[in-house]
């Protein structure tokens, strides 16, 4: 089972500020997937990313995979209260097998 | 556009008593799945299944049961509940070959 490791765990920011969120592991991904979760709801994916160095950007959300396939980096620029939730990352050694980290809760202060 | 529905949303059991947590998805995906999110944990897979009538222990099966009856349904058991199996569950599905997993929005459930 891989261990990944998101760092911080909780970050509380004003608007307007940026922000990076980190997942780490010792192991290589296949893949590695980003989702937002919202109190009371299931998490919805933001992005996959699968080539070492990829980057994705989604609106004010930028995305980037390591070199090596073993981390992954989640920018804010300019932060707003709608982004306030738990971020999670995601790695696939397969189709089936999908390990989460613990999670990085971000409140976005108005 | 129901995506994936978590029944109930909300549970109190006493310690020994036993329940089901149902779960149907709509998107006929092969996969199901069924976490447990506790915090500081992130999610735990518990079972899994990859097609109707089978079954598969994942991380945590300790103290649950599953059932695939029908493609579309997945059902979670709790045979003698304990206070450490207060947490908040929640099923996803996923089409084949695709590490892309739908959630529902989740059963909480507290074990007295």
């Amino acid at each position: 089972t891989q261990l990944l490791e998101q760092s911080p765990q909780f970050l509380s920011i004003q608007e307007g500020e940026n922000l990076t969120v980190y997942c780490n592991s010792s192991s290589v991904f296949s893949s590695l997937q980003w989702y937002r979760q919202e109190p009371g709801e299931g998490p919805v994916l933001l992005v996959t990313v699968v080539t070492g160095g990829e980057v994705k950007k989604l609106k004010r959300l930028t995305f980037q995979f390591g070199d090596a396939r073993k981390d992954s980096s989640l920018h804010i620029t300019a932060a707003q209260p709608g982004d306030t939730g738990l971020y999670l990352c995601a790695a696939s050694g397969s189709a089936r097998q999908l390990t989460f980290g613990s999670g990085t809760q971000l409140t976005v202060l108005p | 556009n129901a995506g994936v529905t978590q029944t109930p949303k909300f549970r109190v059991l006493k310690t020994g008593q036993s329940m089901t947590l149902l779960c149907a998805q709509d998107m006929n995906h092969e996969y199901m799945y069924w976490y447990r999110q506790d915090p500081g944990m992130g999610l735990r897979l518990i079972h899994y299944s990859v097609g109707e009538g089978t079954t598969a222990k994942g991380e945590v099966p300790d103290g649950y049961n599953v059932s695939r009856l029908k493609k579309q349904n997945f059902l979670l058991g709790l045979e003698s509940a304990a206070p450490s199996q207060t947490s908040v569950y929640f099923c996803a599905s996923s089409s084949t070959g695709s590490p892309r997993r739908h959630f529902g929005d989740g059963t909480r459930l507290s074990i007295l």
